[in-house]
């Protein structure tokens, strides 16, 4: 029973470019969460998705991030126009339903050059 | 002031001493309260998690929480070089599913 699955691990990009993140929940979690570990800060929420549904999203900067949950495959965070600030680990957490039982998976390491 | 406050100094101990950890809020809706462990390089993994006020023991962990002073303690007995890790503390207020985290506490327990 594998857990939360990130991908890819460690993704460069260059300023501008646009970065895509990829979380498959525990089998049978339907609800996800993004969050945001940046150099000496704690985890920072981003974003509560249930399938096709976004439900919180007041931890997601305004402009260049979104977030999706769709119906079939991983939920997906995409960052356009990346800037050096974007630099964090990204960690996905799913549940089973709403609470607070969270599986964290692994994380992806967004570096921006 | 921050919603969650960790004194993100790191913690040396020897084996076997007991690991004291703590944390304090500022939102009194918080009602769900609890610690993870993160490994270098890794995930949180969900350590210990209490409701409300009180205390919570799971073999050598010991949770406390006195939402009186707004305060939560993690207390790790007889520790070993595995509980080497941060230790973060989160809460989460009723009805909300987002978790405030704290920054962590880096441990180190030296064989």
């Amino acid at each position: 029973n594998a857990g939360v699955m990130q991908n890819p691990r460690h993704l460069v990009r260059r300023r501008g470019q646009e970065a895509r993140l990829r979380c498959s929940p525990v089998k049978g979690h339907s609800h996800v969460y993004w969050y945001r570990q940046l150099p000496e800060e704690g985890l920072k929420f981003m974003v509560y998705l249930q399938k096709e549904n976004i439900i919180d999203e007041s931890g997601m900067p305004k402009e260049r991030f979104s977030a999706e949950f769709p119906k079939e495959g991983p939920s997906i965070l995409r960052i356009q126009q990346v800037v050096r600030g974007d630099s964090a680990a990204y960690f996905c957490a799913s549940s089973p339903q709403g609470g607070y039982g969270y599986t964290f998976g692994s994380g992806t390491r967004l570096t921006v050059v | 002031q921050k919603e969650v406050e960790q004194d993100p100094g790191p913690l040396s101990v020897p084996e076997g001493a007991i690991v004291s950890l703590n944390c304090t809020y500022s939102n009194s809706a918080f009602q769900y309260f609890m610690w993870y462990r993160q490994y270098s390089r890794k995930g949180p993994e969900l350590l210990m998690y209490t409701y409300s006020s009180g205390n919570k023991e799971d073999g050598r962990f010991t949770a406390q929480v006195d939402k009186s002073s707004k305060y939560i303690s993690l207390f790790i007995r007889d520790s070993q070089p595995s509980d080497s890790a941060t230790y973060l503390c989160a809460m989460s207020a009723e009805g909300n599913n987002r978790l405030a985290f704290g920054k962590g506490n880096q441990v180190v327990v030296i064989p």
